[in-house]
């Protein structure tokens, strides 16, 4: 089975600044996609970025870059110019691919200082 | 862009009653709903997949006779607790699926959540 392991239970920025979350995951499979989502005090689940594990190139969306490392099993999300509204709860998420269900790590909380 | 309701957004219910909640894709066909359990403070934990027309496949330790999940159209999910109890207080998400009608990406979409408490 697949397992996602985010090891920052807590992060802190100060605005502005840039911070990255750390996610690692384990798997046997070659085609999968990777996710991180952003979970609000509003708890609705928001998608950030996407990776499909076929494609090389790190995906990018605005402010947030993925680092993805296909050989260490590794897919950490870079935020740049760290905002007040970037604070959340951020899952690190696994996709077979297919339509299966997601496997999420445990979360990392990211507070933003101002 | 795909969104997805639920319904109720907050649910109290006296221990020993059902209560359903539904999940429902606006403006797509979801031919595949999931269903995730979040406690505070923790992660989304998958409960059971169902697709339209089929009977949903749960996951080990959900138990099925307490958790009904009914997919019975393209657009409509529902998940009933029954007799239920304090300790299935929690915080229920749906995501539903277009399959490949949404793209080789099979792309999920969350709805909103449904926070249950029992009495």
């Amino acid at each position: 089975a697949q397992t996602v392991t985010q090891s920052q239970p807590e992060m802190s920025v100060q605005e502005a600044e840039t911070v990255t979350l750390s996610c690692t995951y384990d798997t046997s499979e070659s085609d999968y996609y990777l996710f991180w989502y952003k979970q609000p005090p509003s708890r609705q689940m928001i998608l950030v970025i996407r990776q499909e594990a076929y494609k090389q190139q790190n995906a990018t969306e605005n402010r947030f870059s993925v680092n993805f490392q296909k050989a260490a099993k590794s897919f950490s999300l870079k935020i740049s110019d760290s905002q007040l509204g970037d604070a959340a709860m951020y899952f690190c998420a696994y996709r077979s691919s297919g339509n299966t269900p997601l496997v999420f790590g445990k979360g990392t909380r990211l507070s933003v200082i101002a | 862009g795909a969104v997805v309701s639920q319904h109720p957004s907050r649910v109290i219910c006296k221990s020993g009653t059902s209560v359903k909640i539904e999940c429902r894709s606006l403006d797509f066909q979801a031919t595949t709903m999931f269903w995730y359990r979040q406690f505070p403070k923790q992660s989304l934990m998958l409960m059971a997949t169902s697709n339209e027309g089929s009977k949903a496949t749960y996951e080990q330790g959900v138990e099925k006779d307490k958790f009904l999940i009914n997919h019975a159209s393209l657009t409509l999910s529902t998940l009933t607790v029954t007799s239920a109890h304090p300790e299935d207080s929690s915080f229920y998400i749906c995501s539903a699926s277009p399959g490949l009608a949404g793209g080789p990406g099979y792309e999920q979409y969350f709805g909103p959540g449904t926070r249950l408490t029992v009495t």
